[in-house]
């Protein structure tokens, strides 16, 4: 499986204000993935990113809110926008990996607090 | 009606004790069904993937899969207190422009007492 790597792992942040969250793999893969996960509550897909392709956005995601970079086949940036306290999660990166199956891998994270 | 659905817990069992975790799904086509492991205040993952019916067994685990059920489950045999954790059922729904997209269910707290 990939080695997955995020930046920040976390951060505290003033409403308002925007945070860039880095993706890092340690190898070449076609599909990365944004997820949030707000506090004790499952995951849920924010987008999809395919290099060389605008994301694909789920529904009730808007790339005004959560631009998405993926200049690469090894990284993706996750920019979360104009935060307010209910932007407050665990933001997520996952790779899809070519073993057969459709399996992801999860990165660390990076645990957002917006005050 | 939810797309990905878990029995509702939390679970508790006694060490060396079989813990059974149940997953439902809504979207008949689905394909890859996946169970992730999840520590507090760690990221996913995974434990067991399955893709045809009936049973996969890895170590303690084994994963079941019923498509005419929609309905996937976990077992976990010699339960120990390093197994406690939530446990994620994920779903692949591939197709259209959500090729890859995983669904979760809401999760299972799992407890292993000593």
């Amino acid at each position: 499986s990939a080695v997955i790597s995020q930046k920040p792992s976390r951060d505290i942040c003033q409403r308002g204000t925007s945070l860039t969250i880095q993706c890092q793999v340690d190898s070449q893969v076609t599909m990365m993935f944004w997820y949030r996960q707000q506090p004790g509550q499952s995951l849920t897909l924010i987008a999809t990113a395919n290099q060389g392709s605008e994301a694909t956005y789920e529904s009730g995601f808007v790339i005004d809110k959560f631009p998405i970079s993926r200049p690469n086949l090894t990284f993706s940036t996750l920019t979360v926008s104009n935060m307010s306290p209910e932007d407050s999660s665990i933001y997520l990166c996952s790779v899809e990996w070519s073993d057969g199956g459709q399996t992801q891998y999860f990165g660390p994270g990076t645990r957002l607090l917006v005050l | 009606q939810k797309e990905v659905e878990q029995n509702s817990g939390p679970l508790s069992v006694p060490e060396g004790a079989i813990a059974s975790l149940n997953c439902t799904y809504s979207d008949r086509v689905s394909q890859s069904f996946f169970w992730y492991r999840q520590y507090s205040g760690k990221s996913p993952e995974l434990i067991m993937s399955i893709y045809s019916n009936g049973d996969k067994e890895d170590g303690r685990f084994t994963a079941q899969l019923n498509k005419a059920s929609q309905y996937v489950s976990l077992l976990i045999r010699d339960s120990q207190p390093s197994d406690s954790a939530t446990y994620l059922c994920a779903v692949n729904s591939a197709g259209g422009t959500s090729y890859g997209k995983l669904t979760f269910g809401q999760g299972t707290i799992l407890t292993v007492h000593p």
